[in-house]
């Protein structure tokens, strides 16, 4: 079965940072794209980014360019999304989810993360 | 980027009738990319339809999609009280490469 489960979220300061971790299991994790969706409260999905099989090629939306870096370790099963220069907009539940061609075939419970002074 | 506008924003339907949502691309999209999720209160998103037609695994046969181009068309043949929820249409295509409807919430009348 396969499993995603995301860690790392919280209240931050506006300017602060975050790690997000998403650990994976029952696939194997290093055969498939891997990407970060997020949905702030009470509205829709929003694409944030995502990561080819072996780290060599990442994707961001515009939003979060130059801000966020995603990141993977195989060895681990774990992904991960560096959230910088974090903005109340930024406030949202994350998801991980593994990619299928251009699917997102099975996602994890989410992570909330809050920005807010 | 290619900007998907779903509609209606809300449908208000009965258990037992056929629902229909659309989902419409400001360019044209492959039929191997365009994606329909289902998503319920406090839940993650479910993939329901890939490639604009095949249903994803476990996914019930009153499901359905179609369209090709910039039309695409998500219908639910007879509705359970289980389905009542938001569904979204998503593309994979360059630049960004996932963009994602606003939804469609469907609700019992």
């Amino acid at each position: 079965e396969v499993q995603l489960v995301e860690s790392g979220g919280g209240l931050v300061q506006p300017g602060g940072s975050l790690r997000l971790s998403c650990a994976a299991s029952g696939f194997t994790f290093s055969s498939y794209w891997m990407h970060w969706v997020r949905q702030a409260p009470g509205k829709g999905l929003v694409w944030v980014s995502h990561i080819y099989i072996d780290g060599s090629i990442t994707a961001y939306a515009d939003s979060v360019k130059g801000r966020f870096t995603i990141s993977r370790d195989n060895a681990k099963n774990t992904l991960y999304l560096q959230m910088n220069s974090l903005r109340a907009e930024d406030t949202a539940v994350y998801y991980c989810a593994r990619g299928s061609g251009g699917d997102c075939s099975d996602w994890g419970q989410g992570t909330l993360v809050t920005v807010s002074s | 980027e290619i900007v998907l506008t779903q509609s209606p924003g809300t449908l208000s339907l009965s258990p037992g009738e056929r629902a229909t949502l659309s989902c419409r691309a400001s360019q044209s999209v492959s039929t191997s990319y365009l994606t329909w999720y289902q998503q319920k209160p406090g839940q993650a998103p479910r993939l329901l339809i890939y490639g604009a037609s095949s249903r994803a695994t476990g996914i019930p046969d009153r499901f359905s999609g179609s369209g090709s181009g910039t039309d695409f068309t998500l219908t639910i043949s007879r509705l359970e009280p289980e389905d009542f929820a938001v569904y979204y249409c998503q593309q994979y295509g360059s630049s960004p490469p996932i963009t994602f409807g606003q939804g469609t919430r469907l609700e019992i009348k």
